[in-house]
This record gives C-alpha cells, structure tokens and sequence, in this order.
C-alpha cells in the first residue's frame, strides 16, 4: 500500500545549527503536503505545507523542499531552538474516493536541540 | 489547540470495560477525524466524518466505533477494551472549503487498559 516515510528516526543538533528532516512518500498521486511539530505531551501544530505544483516553500525560520522526481520532502529549520525540540511528522494528501482526501502520517523524528 | 478539546485526558481501564473518548470543536469544521499514536508508528487513522451524516472507517477501525452526534462533537467507543489498544488518541478537525487540509489536533487522551 501507499506509505510515507522519514529516513532518520532521530536528529540531534546544536543551537544555532541548521536542521534538516527528511520524508519520503510513495504516492506519485499524492497532490499535498504537510509537516507537523508535536512538543511532549502536545498534539500535533501544523509548521508548514507545500502543493505538488511548487518545489520550495518558505515560512519563517522554516522551509520545505519537494522532489516530485525521487518523491522526497524535507523540512528545514534554520538557527535551531532548544524550542524547536519536538517530534516532526511530513503527512501526504492523496485521493481516497471521489473529492474525499486524507492526511497519511509519516513515523515522525524525534529533533534533540543541545544547548 | 483550545478549540479543539478532548475528555478525558487520561484514563486507566481494565479488559473487557466499554469506554467512551470524547471531542468537541469550536472551529466550525465539518470534517473530523481520530487517530491514534503508538511509539514508532506515527498516527494511524481509525475514524473519519466529513460531516454529521458521514461515517467513514480509517485503516484500523477494527475494535471501535464512532458517533458523530453534533457537528461540533465527534466520540470514539471501544466496546470491549483490551490491552494493545493503551495508545494515545488524538482527535482532529480540518475545513476543505479553506483550500488546504490542514488538520487541528486536540491534546490527546492516554488510554491505558490493563
């Protein structure tokens, strides 16, 4: 079946290094993404989100890349945070019927911010 | 997210037991959904609704139900608990008429079954 994926479970930075967190999905048809932050005992807070039409998107201090070619995206974050310390998840929107579309999560990493 | 709330926050129950999670929202939003996260599994979708009269089956719906009694509130029964259903659940709520799928997530409820 359709699946998405991470490449590294975990990922430990300095502060005020640059993060990279990589996703890779499986649904060429997948039109939408979506990357998620969830802090301990939180639920998860949308960062940022990309169209299948677009290669780049930039938030603050955040950015998302997407390689329709090798069906990759990854989240950049830039000058890290001990509060960027979190779980990260890339989700994919892909047709499930009809007009109906659904999130499908990836496993999420874990982001470790060292002072 | 506040507007979207989640009863109870926690719960310890034991095999066997019927429980009820509950979720309302204050956004407005047709569409709800729950899941639930295990460590190194993610999120897995168990119930959608896209409105009060739409009912649909995630990828383990297997062992719950749902109601969907209010546009505003979305419940997921496990009728007869058992032990490898101790997870976090997460209920959330998206609104396509915004263009983007983004989903609000309220703050979990830990079920523990014993």
């Amino acid at each position: 079946g359709e699946s998405v994926g991470l490449h590294l479970p975990t990922l430990s930075v300095q502060e005020g290094d640059n993060s990279i967190i990589n996703c890779a999905y499986s649904n060429s048809a997948s039109d939408y993404f979506i990357w998620y932050k969830q802090e301990s005992g939180k639920g998860p807070q949308f960062i940022i989100d990309i169209r299948s039409n677009m290669d780049k998107r930039q938030g603050q201090r955040v950015t998302v890349l997407l390689n329709k070619t090798v069906k990759h995206l990854s989240l950049q974050i830039a000058a890290t945070q001990p509060g960027d310390s979190a779980v990260y998840f890339c989700a994919e929107r892909g047709d499930s019927g009809g007009s109906n579309y659904k999130l499908t999560f990836g496993k999420g990493t874990l982001l470790t911010v060292n002072p | 997210d506040a507007d979207v709330t989640q009863t109870p926050r926690n719960r310890i129950t034991k095999t066997g037991k019927r429980i009820m999670l509950e979720c309302s929202q204050t956004k407005g939003h047709d569409r709800m959904y729950w899941y639930r996260q295990d460590p190194g599994l993610g999120l897995r979708l168990i119930y959608y609704s896209f409105d009060v009269k739409d009912i649909n089956k995630g990828e383990i719906s297997d062992g719950y139900s749902v109601s969907r009694q209010a546009q505003a509130k979305f419940s997921l029964s496990l009728e007869s608990a058992i032990p490898n259903q101790t997870a976090l659940y997460f209920c959330a709520t998206s609104d396509p008429t915004s263009g983007r799928d983004e989903q609000f997530f309220g703050p979990g409820t830990r079920l523990t079954v014993l």
